[in-house]
């Protein structure tokens, strides 16, 4: 069963407008974390925004910031002011306990096209 | 500066060859990871490590073998290749903490492998 679910394979977004990518989860697990992460066209991964299961406010990091809604299981990655250079895949992450370390695990991305 | 070093940028090797993958990380990280990348289904997880000499399965095992003998080293060994491994793997690491832990993982370069 998909655990990360990004259900946006592709978003077009005009530039200085702010999107949103949507990402839904599944556990069982009552304590996890979730991350975003940016893959520019060069391939390399990056790092933007964390979230933890029992943070009471949602994650700021920048332009970033990390909708938030526990109930749901939803942890949508917000871009305010989209720059060109936002253009790139955008995955949604997701680490739980597991009987020995921690399992990290990803969707399938959504990648954003930013227009001039 | 943190780094994540991997064997190979591109590989090319026959059907039934072993292959090794290398991955080195210089940040004395407990975690280490290794996924498989295709258009369309994301990060796959392919096994992971917590410890010298401890891995654990992740998503898609079938086919393939890890082995981490030194903490900054992690291996992945496919016995025999199949052309269904053509693929772009990619190492990451992470600081072992905890699960609510805002640990990132920081990934390699990737190594694009086909097999013919």
């Amino acid at each position: 069963a998909q655990k990360i679910t990004q259900t946006q394979p592709g978003m077009f977004v005009q530039e200085k407008e702010a999107v949103t990518l949507d990402c839904t989860y599944d556990t069982s697990d009552p304590s996890y974390g979730l991350f975003w992460y940016k893959q520019p066209s060069s391939g390399e991964m990056i790092f933007l925004i964390y979230q933890g299961s029992y943070d009471q406010q949602n994650a700021t990091e920048g332009r970033y910031s990390l909708n938030f809604q526990k109930a749901r299981k939803s942890a949508n990655l917000v871009i305010s002011a989209s720059q060109l250079g936002d253009s790139a895949m955008y995955f949604c992450a997701m680490r739980e306990t597991n009987t020995g370390g921690f399992k990290t695990i990803f969707g399938a991305g959504t990648r954003l096209f930013v227009k001039a | 500066d943190v780094k994540v070093t991997q064997s190979s940028r591109y590989l090319v090797k026959r059907t039934g060859e072993k292959v090794f993958l290398e991955c080195v990380q210089d940040m004395d990280h407990e975690n280490m990871f290794w996924y498989r990348q295709d258009p369309g289904l994301g990060l796959r997880l392919i096994y992971f490590s917590y410890d010298v000499k401890m891995k654990e399965k992740g998503d898609i095992p079938e086919g393939y073998s890890v082995s981490r003998e030194k903490k900054e080293r992690f291996s992945l060994i496919l016995e025999s290749a199949s052309t269904n491994q053509t693929s772009m793997y990619l190492c990451a690491s992470s600081l072992l903490g905890t699960t609510l832990s805002g640990n990132e993982q920081f990934f390699g370069p990737g190594t694009r492998l086909t097999v013919l």
